[in-house]
């Protein structure tokens, strides 16, 4: 099983709410990440985790929060957003280790709309 | 910094056609090499990678790729695109284990 769960799939939201993006994975991977990827663009690294611990933040602003409850979990927190915001969210996971091979699995990701 | 190039930003071909999209990467120490897809409203799908060993490897769907040490090049090529792969084509780097720096993007469209 290489499967990345993310929801919801589709999320509009206004610039004063509160919502969270989630991203499930069952395949033992220790490092997991946000992406954020607007239209016709690769992906940007956001955030990472390595063993429940955040590792990497790419100057994210803080209206977004990550938080990992478990090694299985990973929840996107989003509050206040802007416009600019909108974008497709990637979900991706791998084992942490450096220096070994390693693959990132993606989800399908969350397509978010900020009104 | 690391960086990866994408040498077309939109390639568009008739069925049939060979394929070739050109990745070019800036790390110089050992890297782990990607390709990934993404059909038109799906997810980031792993076409093929390159850890070790024979550069020239092969993926899914009839792409193969060929990893040039000396060039910093990491080739896509399929012999006979169908209208199904067109798609969105990001190659991505991973400087031996760390995270992925991905490419802009290629836009291939394979007309019927």
């Amino acid at each position: 099983d290489t499967e990345v769960t993310q929801t919801p799939k589709h999320l509009v939201m206004g610039m004063t709410n509160k919502k969270s993006l989630k991203c499930e994975q069952h395949m033992g991977h220790r490092a997991m990440y946000w992406y954020k990827q607007k239209a016709k663009k690769p992906p940007e690294l956001m955030f990472v985790y390595s063993y429940e611990k955040l590792s990497i933040n790419e100057s994210v602003p803080s209206r977004f929060s990550p938080e990992c409850p478990n090694s299985s979990l990973l929840n996107l927190h989003l509050h206040a957003l802007q416009p600019e915001d909108s974008a497709l969210y990637l979900c991706a996971s791998s084992q942490p280790r450096t220096g070994v091979e390693n693959i990132q699995y993606f989800g399908a990701g969350t397509r978010l709309s900020v009104l | 910094a690391q960086s990866v190039s994408q040498h077309n930003h939109h390639v568009i071909l008739s069925e049939a056609a060979s394929l070739e999209l050109g990745c070019n990467y800036s790390y110089g120490g050992t890297v782990n090499l990607f390709w990934y897809v993404q059909y038109p409203g799906q997810h980031l799908q792993l076409l093929l990678k390159y850890f070790s060993g024979d550069p020239l490897v092969k993926g899914i769907k009839g792409f193969e790729a060929e990893f040039i040490k000396s060039k910093f090049s990491f080739n896509l090529r399929k012999p006979s695109v169908q209208w199904s792969d067109t798609a969105e084509y990001f190659c991505a780097v991973s400087p031996y284990g760390q995270n992925f720096v991905f490419g802009p993007g290629t836009r291939l469209s394979v007309l019927p």
